[in-house]
């Protein structure tokens, strides 16, 4: 099975910096990967799909790019509302693997 | 609007059995696939499999594959995730969601509000 693995696993930083969250493949997947943001004690949200598309409504500061085997999810200008865990998953094949996440905080 | 409910939360012994569902409303719930998924507390998110109502096609991760089974009854819009005989090991939320296809290799873009379940003697 493909593993996904994400980087770094936690991070903290100041609101209004940029945030890079990298996701790596053990295999090829094109561009089937989507990113998740679960907030404390909520439900997980889609944010973005096929590697760089916004869903709708997902503010215009998260953006996704990469393809093949490795990802990136950036939130430009972090907000105080983005405070959450973030999975990625490949859904080309199944199983449709989830990252192990990484929690963002505020510093 | 279109949306996944869940059961309420459970709480059995082990060596129970369990069935919890998921029903779909605002949408043609034979033609999209659903999920389950797996997280267990303070930790992240796993797939356990999908299965596509409009013909009860299933498929599993190898980590659930024969610990859980999936299933769904049409006529009602409704999934199942069921199990035989509960571990502690179980005590997990388990969230249903809809893949955004009739085709498996789409994200999960519908996610219902999770069943929390606790398996304690």
């Amino acid at each position: 099975d493909i593993q996904m693995t994400q980087s770094p696993s936690s991070l903290s930083t100041s609101v209004g910096d940029r945030v890079t969250i990298t996701c790596r493949a053990s295999q090829d997947i094109g561009n089937f990967l989507a990113w998740y943001q679960q907030k404390p004690g909520k439900v997980p949200k889609l944010l973005i799909y096929a590697a760089s598309t916004l869903q709708s409504g997902v503010p215009s500061r998260f953006s996704g790019s990469g393809s093949g085997t490795e990802f990136t999810l950036t939130i430009f200008s972090l907000q105080p509302e983005d405070v959450a865990t973030y999975y990625c998953q490949k859904y080309n094949s199944v199983p449709q693997t989830f990252g192990q996440g990484t929690q963002v905080d505020i510093k | 609007e279109v949306q996944l409910v869940q059961s309420g939360a459970e709480v059995k012994k082990p060596g129970e059995s369990l069935k919890i569902s998921c029903k779909g409303s605002g949408y043609s719930f034979t033609s999209y696939w659903i999920g389950w998924v797996r997280q267990m507390p303070g930790k992240g998110l796993e797939w356990m499999g999908i299965i596509y109502p409009g013909d009860s096609d299933n498929r599993y991760s190898p980590s659930f594959q024969g610990q859980v089974t999936i299933s769904a009854d049409k006529s009602i819009s409704t999934a199942y995730l069921q199990w035989s005989s509960l571990k502690a090991s179980d005590t997990a939320m388990y969230y249903c969601a809809r893949i955004s296809s009739s085709w498996y290799d789409h994200a999960f873009d519908i996610w219902g509000q999770g069943t929390m379940v606790t398996v304690s003697s």
